[in-house]
Formats: structure tokens, C-alpha cells, sequence
């Protein structure tokens, strides 16, 4: 069962506008949530994180929101930048068991 | 400062044999992950460890898997009686604690292939 789902295996944005990434999840018990970026031929890099205390979290470019009514999040990426071409995962955890992360099957993003 | 790194960054080996694949966290980093990553998916977990135990290894797929870290530094993930769907990419991360909120910081990751 895929507890974190990512729809979207690729998104195509012209440089200078809005990415937007989008993530969904069905385990309620869920209360962190994360965005990892990948370059090929590196490991994952944190990219931003958000509580299910909180429905917004922003930092410089990156926002991330979260609906958990919808159990759902979105990475907004304003403006975008070749240099963000990347596979975006998206990650969860439940607070008690060790930050064990729950991956998305992640979008590729394509920034021209 | 060094991150993580993961040794070899690829292994080639035949179905049956035995591999190890090793992790070296960040200096400092009490937990340690291990996650595998087949092709057109993320990382899929398979166990952590707080210091020298193993906390959860709920991850790992059955009795071919075994991790160790005896000293709480480096890890070894040990897969015996290889098979083809063993083959994937292997992530180490390590973080300062275990604790919700302390980012993991990946390594580079091996690539198994099994013939």
C-alpha cells in the first residue's frame, strides 16, 4: 500500500514561473512532512519541511503547504530556475517511530 | 565537514553470492538509516539505528537482510543468497538524533546489480 503518493512522474515549467508539486497521503497518523530534492548520481538533500501543527511553511523560493483535511501537500517553487531541475520527493513520518521516512515515488521537474 | 558516504558505489554480483555494502555517517550523528530505491520509485525504508541498536527493521524485506553497527558509526547492510530483485540503489542518511525534525543528510547511495 502506497501510504505517500506522488501522481505526477514529471512536470515541465518555463523558467521564471510557478512549479507547483503536488503529494497526497492516507495515513492519518502522519504529523511531519518533508520535500527532498535529487540531483542524478547523489543522494536525496532536504529541501524544506512542514508540522501537521502548521498549514504553511516558507522559506526564500520554497513553500510548502498542507490541507489535512484533504491529506494533501503541495511544494510551490516561485520563480523557478533551471537549477531546480531535480526529482522532488515527497516524505512523511509519524512523531514516535524514529523519524522513519515515508517516501512519494517522487516528480521530476523539468525547469527551461 | 564530510557527509556520508557509501562504499562501493556499485556492485556487480552474481545471484547467490553474498555483499556487503557499507555507510559512513556524519561524525557526531547517532541515527542512521537505511533506505532502498528501485527505479521510478523513492527510497523505500528498511532500518535505523539509535547508536549500536537497531530501533525499527520493520523495513527489512526478510531474513536475506541483516545490518549491523557495532561501534554507533559505521553500518554494514549484509544481503545473503542474492537474488535479481535485490537490485537497486541502497541510501545510508544519518542525522544528530532520531528524534522528529533532525534532517537525515543522504550519502551517494551503491548500486546493486544482481546477474
Amino acid at each position: 500500500d502506497q501510504q505517500v503518493k506522488q501522481n505526477s512522474p514529471s512536470l515541465s515549467v518555463q523558467e521564471g514561473r510557478i512549479s507547483i508539486l503536488n503529494c497526497d497521503y492516507t495515513n492519518s497518523m502522519f504529523d511531519y512532512f518533508l520535500w527532498y530534492k535529487k540531483y542524478p548520481a547523489e543522494g536525496p538533500t532536504f529541501l524544506i519541511s512542514i508540522s501537521s501543527i502548521k498549514d504553511k511553511n516558507e522559506d526564500g523560493r520554497f513553500t510548502v503547504f498542507l490541507n489535512k483535511s484533504a491529506k494533501h501537500l503541495s511544494l510551490h517553487i516561485v520563480p523557478s530556475q533551471p537549477g531546480d531541475s531535480a526529482v522532488y520527493f515527497c516524505a512523511a513520518s509519524v512523531y514516535n517511530q524514529g523519524g522513519k521516512l515515508i517516501f512519494g515515488q517522487g516528480t521530476e521537474l523539468s525547469v527551461k | 565537514g564530510a557527509g556520508v558516504s557509501q562504499t562501493p558505489s556499485n556492485k556487480v554480483t552474481e545471484k547467490g553470492k553474498y555483499v556487503e555494502l557499507r555507510c559512513d555517517p556524519i561524525s557526531g550523528h547517532t541515527a542512521l538509516y537505511w533506505y532502498r530505491q528501485s527505479l521510478g520509485q523513492g527510497p523505500e525504508f528498511l532500518i535505523y539505528f539509535q547508536g549500536t541498536g537497531a530501533a525499527d527493521d520493520s523495513g527489512l524485506p526478510n531474513d536475506r537482510f541483516f545490518a549491523v553497527r557495532p561501534e554507533g558509526s559505521v553500518s554494514t547492510l549484509k544481503i545473503q543468497r542474492t537474488e535479481r530483485g535485490d537490485s537497486a540503489m541502497y541510501l545510508c542518511a544519518s542525522s544528530r538524533t532520531s528524534a522528529m525534525g533532525n534532517e537525515q543528510f543522504f550519502g551517494p547511495g551503491t548500486r546493486l546489480t544482481v546477474l
